[in-house]
């Protein structure tokens, strides 16, 4: 069984740095891009990206291009998503998702959660 | 680049059938067949119902279906049930550095 399972729900203060994680389980995991989507409160999903797990080739959404960072550790099957220094706007759920022919995503992490307040 | 537009809001009563659009451009909706369209019910990760504008994934029930004409896709939700009361989102892919656009969802109510 496919199956992506998501770190769990953070809290941070502006400026402070995170790194979530996704691990992917039930298939080869460097055969298939990982795609990470942004949902801001009460709002909709937003493409950020996809990595591919085999060589790290990343491909980012302008809108996060040098905000957040994508990365992979094959050896334990888990893509991240970090950033350096998050804003008060970076608050949202985080999903990672199984991404196929560059078009669609198949199966989904269950989310992150993260709150970055003072 | 812009999202695809989609409705704010849909809805039907059980039994009867429910189509939702997507309009985008030639850049991506009708540059490509690879629309797709996600459920996401309250509290939940979205679920791919549609891939490649008019393929069902294993278990997703025939009563979804998708299509599309020029820029507009569309999904049809015939047999309305309660449970297909969601969010539903398009996505297509737009041939920039594998770049996807999300549609802004459409809320379907089931009255």
């Amino acid at each position: 069984e496919v199956q992506l399972v998501q770190s769990g729900a953070e809290v941070k203060k502006p400026g402070e740095s995170l790194k979530i994680s996704c691990k992917g389980s039930g298939y080869s995991f460097t055969s298939y891009w990982i795609g990470w989507v942004r949902q801001m409160p009460g709002k909709g999903l937003e493409w950020m990206g996809i990595i591919y797990p085999d060589d790290s080739d990343s491909r980012y959404s302008p809108s996060f291009q040098g905000h957040v960072a994508f990365s992979v550790d094959k050896s334990i099957s888990t893509a991240y998503l970090q950033w350096t220094s998050l804003k008060a706007s970076d608050t949202a759920m985080y999903y990672c998702a199984r991404h196929l022919g560059g078009s669609y995503s198949d199966y989904w992490g269950q989310g992150t959660l993260v709150t970055v307040s003072s | 680049q812009s999202a695809l537009t989609q409705p704010p809001s849909a809805s039907g009563s059980p039994g009867q059938s429910v189509t939702i659009s997507c309009t985008g451009t030639s850049s991506d909706v009708g540059g490509y067949n690879f629309v797709s369209w996600y459920q996401q019910h309250p509290g939940k990760a979205p679920k791919l119902m549609i891939y490649e504008v008019n393929k069902r994934p294993s278990g997703v029930p025939d009563r979804f279906s998708g299509s599309k004409s020029a820029n507009t896709a569309s999904l049809t939700v015939s047999r309305l049930q309660a449970e297909d009361e969601a969010d539903y989102y398009c996505s297509s892919y737009t041939g920039i550095n594998n770049f996807v656009l999300f549609g802004g969802g459409t809320k379907l109510t089931v009255l």
